[in-house]
């Protein structure tokens, strides 16, 4: 168990440019989801995938998110043409699915997004 | 929609004091019930759940948390602060039971232990 993986740790970029980041989730864990999080705050949804099927996308979410999960194993989250707004810890994590859905979730440490 | 309150953004006791971390869900149906840690510059942990069962629930570092289903709580509880302590709470819950539902988290508490 290595644990959930998030690249790069830190991002900084300009208004207007489109960042992806990457995450991997335990091994054998079907469920991946992606959180923000702002100081002060606690984690709000995002998305959430089952296998590669992406089950749920928070109506918080604009149309410049995007994610994919194209193999059922590593993830990636899109934003395009970003926004100060933006700016935030994006958190992964990971659970299995042979619990069914009462199974805890395993954070990675985040990707801290700075939009300037 | 399921809803995660908790009551107070900080809270600060001295070391050895009772702590006690308030959290209140919304739902007609008893969720899934979690509470996450987060120390400083680390990802969140999960530091106890309810599923089913026995309503008292013991999870790591002598914390305990017990469920109530009559007043939608599920408050979090160690009798003697430590300094390693500090951090931020968060509780969470699941949108029902069933194996599509997503996990929401409340807005989090941070504890603050005084010498």
């Amino acid at each position: 168990d290595t644990g959930v993986s998030q690249n790069p740790r830190h991002k900084i970029t300009k208004r207007g440019q489109n960042v992806t980041f990457r995450c991997d989730p335990i091994s054998e864990h079907n469920r991946l989801y992606w959180y923000r999080q702002t100081l002060g705050q606690g984690p709000e949804f995002l998305t959430y995938f089952q296998n590669e099927a992406q089950l749920e996308k928070s109506r918080l979410l604009s149309d410049r998110f995007s994610a994919e999960r194209p193999k059922g194993s590593f993830s990636t989250l899109e934003i395009q043409r970003t926004e100060q707004g933006d700016s935030a810890m994006y958190l992964c994590a990971s659970s299995p699915l042979g619990q069914g859905n009462n199974s805890p979730l395993h954070f990675g440490n985040g990707t801290r997004l700075t939009v300037t | 929609a399921q809803s995660v309150t908790q009551l107070g953004s900080h809270v600060s006791v001295s070391e050895g004091a009772l702590v006690l971390l308030r959290c209140n869900y919304s739902s007609s149906v008893p969720p899934y019930l979690f509470w996450y840690v987060q120390y400083p510059n680390q990802g969140l942990q999960l530091l106890l759940k309810y599923t089913t069962g026995a309503t008292l629930v013991k999870g790591i570092n002598g914390f305990e948390a017990e469920f109530k289903k009559s007043e939608t709580s599920f408050h979090l509880t160690k009798p003697s602060a430590h300094m390693s302590d500090a951090a931020e709470y968060f509780c969470a819950v699941t949108e029902g039971h069933s194996s599509a539902s997503k996990i929401i988290f409340g807005s989090g508490t941070r504890l603050s232990i005084r010498p």
